[in-house]
């Protein structure tokens, strides 16, 4: 099992321009989060999927963010326009949810840079 | 709302000794996990509780549960170096794996 596998490990970008960030779940897992980790707020829900259904979104900043799920193989956060305050590591993880006690597989991140 | 809080946040040690993380939160679950963290690299699942008084272990490394004081610890024997990370609980607050972390305590292990 190859994990969680996230595109880009690394996005540089200046202000105003669109970033897309991709997250490919494992395979079987019907749960799909997004983090955000800062230094100064630590790690942040996003939003979570669970069969390609987006559950609770309360935790994306504002309207410039947004998130999709197609299929269960595939999904990807948005960020139209950004800006420096949007500079973090983005998380993606997938899980087999709570019935199963299954804990929350990360993948390696991308570290987002909005200059 | 609710809350997930670590204490020590920072923690320096040596190495052979014994000291205990700590993790409070503020409404019922019955769900608590642990994860590391190593600089600049992904998280690592540690440990799932998943009832009051549940213990796991796993080397230097031991994770309690007690629900009823919404309270767990992660306790390290006789350090090692390559112990040194964040460490982060999490709470599953509605039984579907949406975890809130807690700030995570950096721990460094010195020779």
């Amino acid at each position: 099992d190859a994990g969680v596998i996230q595109s880009p490990r690394h996005e540089v970008t200046e202000m105003g321009q669109e970033v897309t960030l991709r997250c490919k779940p494992i395979s079987g897992h019907d749960y799909l989060f997004w983090y955000r980790q800062t230094m100064m707020r630590g790690l942040e829900l996003l939003i979570y999927f669970n069969n390609n259904v987006p559950i609770d979104d309360s935790g994306m900043p504002e309207d410039r963010f947004s998130a999709k799920m197609p299929n269960a193989s595939f999904s990807t956060l948005k960020i139209q326009p950004s800006e420096p305050r949007d500079s973090a590591v983005y998380f993606c993880a997938s899980s087999l949810g709570g019935r199963y006690n299954s804990p929350l597989h990360f993948g390696n991140g991308t570290r987002l840079t909005v200059t | 709302e609710l809350k997930v809080e670590q204490n020590p946040l920072f923690l320096s040690m040596q190495e052979g000794k014994n000291y205990t993380i700590y993790c409070n939160y503020s409404t019922t679950s019955d769900r608590l996990y642990w994860y590391r963290q190593d600089p600049g690299k992904s998280l690592e699942s540690l440990f799932v509780l998943l009832s009051n008084g549940a213990v796991k272990q796993e080397g230097r490394l031991m994770a309690s549960l007690d629900t009823k004081a919404r309270l767990s610890t992660l306790h390290i024997t006789a350090a090692v170096h390559d112990l040194s990370a964040t460490y982060f609980c999490a709470v599953d607050k509605s039984s579907g794996s949406r975890l809130t972390f807690g700030e995570g305590t950096q721990l460094t292990v010195n020779p």
